[in-house]
């Protein structure tokens, strides 16, 4: 069946390094991609998006990635701030509009 | 922009009542919201597609019946868990559509601790 996964399900990142953190779809008519970003007891937090025409996309201390060959996601992550630990979710969106949502990766800031 | 609230953050019952959970776009109007449910270190689990004016839409596997979705306006939605039991204790999360017919871009709620005893 169709599915979203990440590679990882924990990284730990030294405050300061870059985080990169990857998800791999299966959809190959996916055609929007989102990164949301869920801190403990609390709802998913838009971070940022991508559509399948781009392959790259900035936003503050943000970069997503697209790689359509492939099919991979991935979020990297600039300085890395203690505030950044939390779950990071890739969503894949096809015509439906129906996500599918990766398991999630942990990020782990080190001081 | 483009916020959206849930009421109330958690709640404790007991055994064979009824919970209403609130979700409510504050600052856009939503056409669509969605209703998630998620376990510990678990990811999101769509329950069900809720539809301003019209019936929700249910995934396989989620009881109409038991989980009973209202959206009323187009900054509501109610999510009630009919004859709680154990099981039902989960965080539920609601999002929002921005944009009308779809700008597919969903926004969550900060979700809904339900406890069951």
């Amino acid at each position: 069946g169709e599915s979203v996964g990440l590679h990882l399900p924990t990284l730990s990142v030294q405050e300061g390094d870059n985080s990169i953190i990857n998800c791999a779809y299966s959809n190959s008519a996916s055609d929007y991609f989102i990164w949301y970003k869920q801190e403990s007891g609390k709802g998913p937090q838009f971070i940022i998006d991508i559509r399948s025409n781009m392959d790259k996309r900035q936003g503050q201390r943000v970069t997503v990635l697209l790689n359509k060959t492939v099919k991979h996601l991935s979020l990297q992550i600039a300085a890395t701030q203690p505030g950044d630990s939390a779950v990071y979710f890739c969503a894949e969106i096809s015509g439906t509009y129906k996500y599918i949502f990766g398991t999630g990766t942990r990020l782990k800031v080190l001081a | 922009g483009a916020v959206v609230s849930q009421h109330p953050s958690w709640v404790i019952c007991k055994s064979g009542t009824s919970v209403k959970i609130e979700c409510r776009s504050l600052d856009f109007q939503a056409t669509t919201m969605f209703w998630y449910r998620q376990f510990p270190k678990q990811s999101l689990m769509l329950m069900a597609t809720s539809n301003e004016g019209s019936k929700a839409t249910y995934e396989q596997g989620v009881e109409k019946d038991k989980f009973l979705i209202n959206h009323a306006s187009l900054t509501l939605s109610t999510l009630t868990v009919t004859s709680a039991h154990p099981e039902d204790s989960s965080f539920y999360i609601c999002s929002a559509e921005s944009g009308p017919g779809g700008e597919e871009t969903q926004y969550f709620g900060p979700g809904t601790r339900l406890l069951v005893l």
